[in-house]
């Protein structure tokens, strides 16, 4: 079935240093592919989004490119912030799915000042 | 409302102990989703509503959860006879189309059973 892995956590960062979670995925069909952000205490928030190959997703610095020859899903950013601490998840829906959202684990990320 | 509401945000349960889960949507939006999240894990999909049709309930773990929408807005999530495993945050999204790309998720329900 369709799944989604992402590189564990803890990440710990300096702030203004570069960030990558890494993300890969399983599935049949097109998929598309999110990255939500959960801060302490609060919902799930969608980070960015993209349908399809090749498509790239950005918010709020962070980016995410599509590869489908790599199946990968990556987030970066090129500075990170204090305020960028929180659990990132990177998740998979649109397949075999359909509206259902398969997640990821969550990357915890701590960038300190 | 501005945002998926969920009540309440806490709740301790004895095992054994029967537990109502609310969920008040966006208002007018047609989807909803129940999904559950163990610490330290990602979210699990349980159920999904449009409208007061609750058209796929294949995540629900076990026949002790039940999930209803009698009027199409507020959503609740009933868990019987709570066990220890059920302990987990319960999150509520909605979304005003169909497919994937309108989710809102509320803050969630962290459900304990002691």
């Amino acid at each position: 079935g369709d799944s989604v892995t992402q590189m564990e956590g803890p990440v710990t960062l300096s702030e203004e240093a570069f960030l990558t979670i890494n993300c890969t995925y399983t599935a049949t069909g097109y998929p598309s592919l999110f990255w939500y952000v959960q801060y302490p205490g609060e919902g799930l928030q969608l980070l960015l989004k993209a349908t399809k190959a090749d498509d790239k997703g950005s918010n709020k610095g962070f980016e995410a490119t599509y590869r489908k020859e790599t199946t990968s899903f990556h987030l970066e950013k090129g500075s990170v912030q204090v305020s960028d601490s929180a659990v990132y998840f990177c998740a998979l829906g649109g397949s075999n799915s359909g509206y259902a959202l398969n997640f990821g684990k969550g990357t915890s990320l701590l960038v300190t000042p | 409302g501005a945002g998926v509401s969920q009540s309440p945000r806490y709740k301790v349960a004895k095992r054994g102990q029967d537990v109502a889960l609310r969920c008040d949507p966006i208002s007018g939006h047609v989807s909803l989703f129940w999904y559950q999240q163990a610490l330290g894990q990602g979210p699990e999909f349980l159920t999904y509503f449009q409208n007061e049709a609750q058209l796929d309930k294949s995540g629900l773990p076990s026949d002790r959860f039940f999930a209803e929408r009698p009027e199409g807005s507020v959503s609740t999530l009933k868990i019987q006879r709570t066990q220890q495993e059920d302990s987990a945050v319960y999150l509520c999204a909605s979304s005003s189309k169909t497919g994937l790309l309108g989710y809102t998720f509320g803050s969630g329900t962290r459900l304990t059973v002691v």
